[in-house]
């Protein structure tokens, strides 16, 4: 398996700042990671995929330019929120890929804009 | 530490029932969530359980006991789509998603 960290675990801000997330592969190796976001006991809906050393493949209906993603390293990939608004507001989880069947998942962030 | 529990895979015949156990022991708890995932798709969620007893949703049930720290998933009915991975994943006192490794249920004919 994998363990995975994200930090930070919440974060209030106000609106129109920028929010770094950053999501840890702690004991594997990862050139994929994934990030989603999750409303109140919903499915987690993909945002995009994070591929190490290549720009990420973003789903439809999520915007790159708001949603920056940076995955410079192995062990790291980065989710900037910019400008975020009141409904940016949501849990973001991250997960690292091991193979194409299996995912390790993140504790989440708490974002919460004012 | 924290800690979640889950067979990392189940065979089941179609049209049977199966059901999936999930152990927690975690700092705090304020609820539990079943995911189900099918390979290179996102998670769908299936239930949210944070007081005891079952909750039945057509073929799906969620139950949950949390003196015994314990839940499952029971899937009638069975249907080759229900091949899948199941997660486990509890919310614990800091509102932070601790999740199962999940469990691969393989449905034969």
């Amino acid at each position: 398996g994998a363990v995975v960290s994200q930090h930070p675990s919440w974060v209030i801000c106000k609106s129109g700042t920028s929010v770094k997330i950053e999501c840890r592969s702690l004991d594997f190796q990862a050139t994929t990671m994934f990030w989603y976001r999750q409303f109140p006991k919903q499915s987690l809906m993909l945002m995009a995929t994070s591929n190490e050393g290549s720009k990420a493949t973003y789903e439809q209906g999520v915007e790159k330019d708001k949603f920056l993603i940076n995955h410079a390293s192995l062990t790291l990939s980065t989710l900037t929120v910019t400008s975020a608004h009141p409904e940016d507001s949501s849990f973001y989880i991250c997960s690292v890929g091991i193979s194409d069947n299996e995912q390790f998942f993140g504790p989440g962030t708490r974002l919460t804009v004012l | 530490g924290q800690n979640i529990d889950q067979p990392t895979e189940m065979t089941a015949t179609e049209g049977a029932i199966v059901q999936i156990n999930c152990t927690y022991q975690t700092s705090g708890f304020n609820g539990l969530f079943w995911y189900q995932q099918h390979a290179g798709e996102a998670p769908t969620f299936l239930s949210y359980n944070v007081l005891d007893g079952l909750e039945e949703k057509g073929r799906f049930s969620s139950f949950l006991s949390r003196s015994k720290g314990y839940s499952y998933l029971l899937l009638k009915e069975l249907q080759m789509k229900d091949s899948a991975s199941y997660l486990c994943a509890v919310v614990d006192s800091n509102y932070q998603l601790i999740w199962g490794a999940g469990t691969k249920l393989i449905i034969k004919p």
